[in-house]
């Protein structure tokens, strides 16, 4: 079954301290996956995707197809970074399976 | 500027009263799809389109309609809404090749009393 799991509904950090959010995923084929962001009240925002391998406001993510984990890590967390994270996964014709999503709060 | 535009942003209305939510995108993007956002279980899919007059089913489609007689839009519609459909609905568009990332409107907020 074709599955994203993000096991922590809340992280909560200090301003400065290392970030990551966890995303594991179910899949048969070759996965493209993905990072959108959510920040308050706003639309979803595609944050990076693996197949790129940029870093995107400080934060990556790197694919390990071994543990079929795609986390996503950022060294020094900032205020602005607090937001509703997503990861999803491209199952074939652009269909996306998400994650239920992880809340990161960073406090000053 | 290139956007996803949804109409209305917040609607409250009745059980059963029939409703439909505007979709459009201004990208040209053949690819087309709608998600409701509930707590706890994160994004899912209802419909998608991948070009103009070819939709599909997504994860829960039940209870919800769509057409795609233009490229540029994509309405949800819902025939007989019921309180289970209160929930924050979000519009979607990418290029249909690739693995091109999806651009999400602003999102529609309905309660259905």
């Amino acid at each position: 079954a074709q599955r994203v799991t993000q096991p922590e509904k809340l992280l909560s950090v200090f301003k400065g301290a290392p970030v990551e959010l966890k995303c594991n995923y179910s899949y048969s084929g070759s996965p493209e996956l993905f990072w959108y962001v959510q920040y308050s009240r706003q639309r979803l925002q595609l944050l990076l995707r693996h197949i790129s391998r940029e870093s995107i406001k400080g934060f990556t993510a790197d694919l390990n197809k071994g543990e079929t984990s795609f986390h996503l890590k950022k060294p020094f967390a900032q205020e602005e970074d607090s937001a509703m994270y997503y990861c999803a996964l491209n199952t074939g014709f652009q269909k996306l399976v998400f994650g239920t999503g992880t809340r990161l709060l960073v406090s000053p | 500027e290139a956007q996803v535009t949804q109409n209305p942003r917040y609607l409250i209305t009745v059980t059963g009263k029939k409703l439909t939510v505007t979709c459009s995108q201004n990208m040209n993007h053949e690819y087309m799809s709608w998600y409701r956002q509930d707590p706890g279980l994160g994004l899912r899919q209802i419909y998608y389109s991948m070009n103009v007059e070819v939709t599909d089913k997504g994860d829960v489609p039940e209870g919800y309609k769509v057409s795609r007689k233009e490229k540029r839009n994509f309405p949800l519609i819902l025939e007989s809404p019921s309180p289970n459909q209160t929930s924050l609905y979000f519009c979607a568009s990418s290029l249909s090749q690739g693995n091109q990332p999806q651009h999400f409107g602003d999102g529609t907020r309905l309660s259905i009393l």
